[in-house]
């Protein structure tokens, strides 16, 4: 089946440094992706909509300038934590719609990438 | 507005036990709900889904049933095993949108 992939899957940065996470999907073309945050112990929060050749749509709440995305292919999208702090520190996943499903109910899921600001 | 609400683990059992993983859920229209399945080190895997009220998803012996009345969609198995340990995820998804909304997860602990 239709693999989407992140990477990478953990990096450890030093505050006020910026990290990028790429989201990949691997057999098959994404116009939009999706980035989700898990807390520890909490369930999945949708971040953002990464849009293919335009701006991406956040969720409220989300700082845009804090947390940029750019989608800049059919099979790739960005998240950069810009000057990340340790509050920054959480698991970042991605997913991308299944293109054989009629709707954007069914979506494939990155492995996920464990964040950890010093 | 929408939200999911899962059962608090964690969940511990010994293998061959029954398996009940409650989730409730609000929601506006008419959402599909599904359970994700979370092994350790590994991305979420869609487990089961159904689409409409009274479908029933079924995979690898986990089954959920779509109950309206009771906007609930419980996740069972008669029978677990060791490789059943991983955390499990209820997550709905309204047709009119592609947010999806997830439950807290239960990690589920099977012991031989």
């Amino acid at each position: 089946g239709a693999v989407v992939s992140q990477h990478p899957s953990r990096v450890i940065c030093k505050s006020g440094t910026s990290v990028k996470i790429e989201c990949r999907s691997l057999d098959f073309q994404a116009t939009t992706m999706f980035w989700y945050r898990q807390f520890p112990k909490k369930s999945l929060m949708l971040m953002a909509t990464s849009n293919e050749g335009s701006k991406a749509t956040y969720e409220q709440g989300v700082e845009k300038d804090k947390f940029l995305i750019n989608h800049a292919s059919l099979t790739l999208s960005t998240l950069t934590v810009t000057s990340a702090h340790p509050e920054d520190s959480s698991f970042y996943i991605c997913s991308a719609p299944d293109p054989t499903a009629s709707s954007y109910n069914e979506q494939f899921f990155g492995p996920g990438t464990r964040l950890t600001v010093l | 507005g929408n939200s999911v609400t899962q059962m608090e683990g964690p969940v511990t059992l010994s293998e061959e036990a029954f398996l009940t993983i409650n989730c409730t859920y609000t929601a506006t229209g008419y959402p599909s709900l599904f359970w994700y399945v979370q092994y350790p080190g590994e991305g979420l895997q869609l487990l089961l889904k159904a689409t409409k009220a009274d479908d029933k998803g079924s995979n690898k012996g986990f089954e959920a049933t779509y109950r309206k009345e009771t906007t609930s969609f419980h996740l069972e198995k008669g029978s677990v095993q060791v490789s059943d340990s991983a955390v499990y995820f209820c997550a709905l998804s309204t047709n009119t949108g592609n947010q999806f909304y997830f439950g807290t997860g239960t990690s589920l602990t099977v012991i031989p």
